[in-house]
């Protein structure tokens, strides 16, 4: 089976700060990731996905980039909506979901 | 507007059997593969089952294979989740998510539905 670890699992932002967050796949799914960002109490929502693609209605400060095994998300400048937990997920085999990074206020 | 709107989660004792059910409005139900994937409390999220819209084949993680058994009826547009012999580990949150055109994403989640396993 395929694993998916992310990191960190919680990270500390101000408004309008970079953020990144890492996905590392256990073995190769070359651009089959996508990312989704969760409120407390909701359904995730998608984000990107294939790496790198933006879904419809999705603010441009999301991005996401790699292949192969690493992946990155980046918010370029936090917003106060953005406080929340992300998700990256690998379809090449099945689908499996990293464990979350909280972002969280500092 | 496609809608996901899950169904049938209770409290159950250990041991028992629980069916949960997802009716799709808004797109067209039988050309999509259809998962489950479950927030236990306080947890992540993880796949629990997924079938193909085309040829109804059927996926399982190794957490829920052998006792779990999804379905759908094309006619009715709904996905079900047959949930036997449940444990305590089983509680959770359920959505029922929709694959991507191209099976590249979920695209649409519904609001969940929740399964608790006690005694």
């Amino acid at each position: 089976d395929i694993q998916m670890t992310q990191s960190p699992s919680t990270l500390s932002a101000s408004v309008g700060d970079r953020v990144t967050i890492t996905c590392r796949a256990s073995q190769s799914i070359s651009s089959w990731l996508a990312w989704y960002q969760q409120k407390p109490g909701k359904a995730p929502k998608l984000l990107i996905y294939k790496a790198s693609s933006l879904e419809s209605g999705v603010p441009s400060r999301f991005s996401g980039s790699g292949s192969g095994t690493e992946f990155t998300l980046t918010i370029s400048s936090l917003q106060p909506d953005d406080f929340a937990t992300y998700y990256c997920q690998q379809y090449n085999t099945y689908w499996t979901f990293g464990q979350g990074t909280k972002v969280e206020i500092k | 507007e496609v809608q996901l709107l899950e169904s049938g989660g209770d409290l159950v004792q250990p041991g028992g059997s629980l069916r949960l059910s997802c009716a799709a409005s808004g797109f067209i139900f039988s050309s999509y593969a259809m998962i489950w994937v479950r927030q236990a409390p306080g947890k992540g999220l993880e796949w629990v089952s997924g079938i193909s819209g085309s040829d109804g084949s059927t996926y399982y993680s190794d957490s829920v294979k052998g006792r779990f058994t999804i379905s759908r009826d094309n006619s009715k547009n709904t996905l079900y989740l047959q949930m036997n012999s449940l444990r305590a580990e089983d509680t959770a949150v359920y959505y029922c998510a929709k694959d991507g055109s191209d099976g590249d994403r979920l695209d649409y989640w519904g609001q969940g539905t929740l399964v608790t396993v006690s005694s």
